[in-house]
């Protein structure tokens, strides 16, 4: 969807080194979902954005919403072969008195031993 | 608890053939996802039930796409007639939203329904 940009489409690591991944749109959100997956399974939730600036934290994940509610990054400190799979963002927007939920294409992320 | 289920996890049919998904939500969500997910297009969402009512469909891509929830554990996504073009994995999931939200709140997905159709 061109409202909603993931980046990069994949990535490559070296084991121990940080990474980040980028979803970027061009509207305002009301929130945003990061999301992984591994080959072949349905998705496990990592954690959910809904306020300007907001940071959480997940053992070595932590993701943030910028203070515009447009671009959130997710980032992985030290990575490891567990980190493995496909990274998507899910981004909630508002449209009148209703709700859209449109996913981003998804970031592959390979861990190199 | 068990997740959420889905069946059968494989599907290989032939052009032409119906299809039917089934998913059973977690006990005590109240709104249910059907997605689909394909390398060309990602993950879209195709149709999501609060309280067993279908609130939005616009991701439906045909007319030989249908989804009903007949009761708050059970759901099917069907397709008739099948195109090799519907091949893609069909993911369910489930979730405990408020009223009228929409993804406010974490989504548990199943397992996931490879479909193939030849």
């Amino acid at each position: 969807s061109q409202e909603l940009e993931q980046s990069p489409q994949s990535l490559i690591v070296q084991e121990g080194k940080n990474l980040t991944i980028n979803c970027t749109s061009s509207k305002t959100l009301y929130g945003l979902y990061w999301y992984k997956q591994k080959y072949g399974e349905g998705l496990i939730f990592l954690m959910m954005l809904q306020k300007g600036g907001e940071e959480k934290s997940h053992e070595k994940i932590t993701a943030k919403l910028d203070e515009k509610k447009q671009q959130s990054s997710l980032h992985i400190t030290a990575s490891q072969p567990s980190h493995a799979g496909i990274y998507l963002c899910g981004a909630v927007f508002t449209m009148d008195s209703n709700y859209q939920l449109i996913w981003g294409a998804g970031t592959k992320l390979i861990i190199k031993p | 608890d068990a997740g959420v289920i889905q069946s059968p996890r494989h599907e290989v049919t032939e052009m032409g053939q119906e299809v039917t998904l089934r998913c059973k939500p977690i006990s005590g969500h109240n709104s249910l996802f059907w997605y689909r997910q394909t390398m060309m297009r990602g993950l879209e969402l195709l149709i999501y039930f609060n309280n067993n009512v279908p609130i939005d469909d616009s991701g439906m891509p045909e007319d030989r796409f249908s989804a009903k929830m007949p009761n708050a554990s059970f759901s099917t996504l069907k397709i008739q007639p099948s195109e090799p073009r519907d091949s893609a994995v069909y993911f369910c999931a489930s979730s405990f939203l408020g009223s009228g939200s929409i993804g406010y709140n974490e989504q548990f997905f199943g397992p996931g329904t490879r479909l193939t159709v030849l």
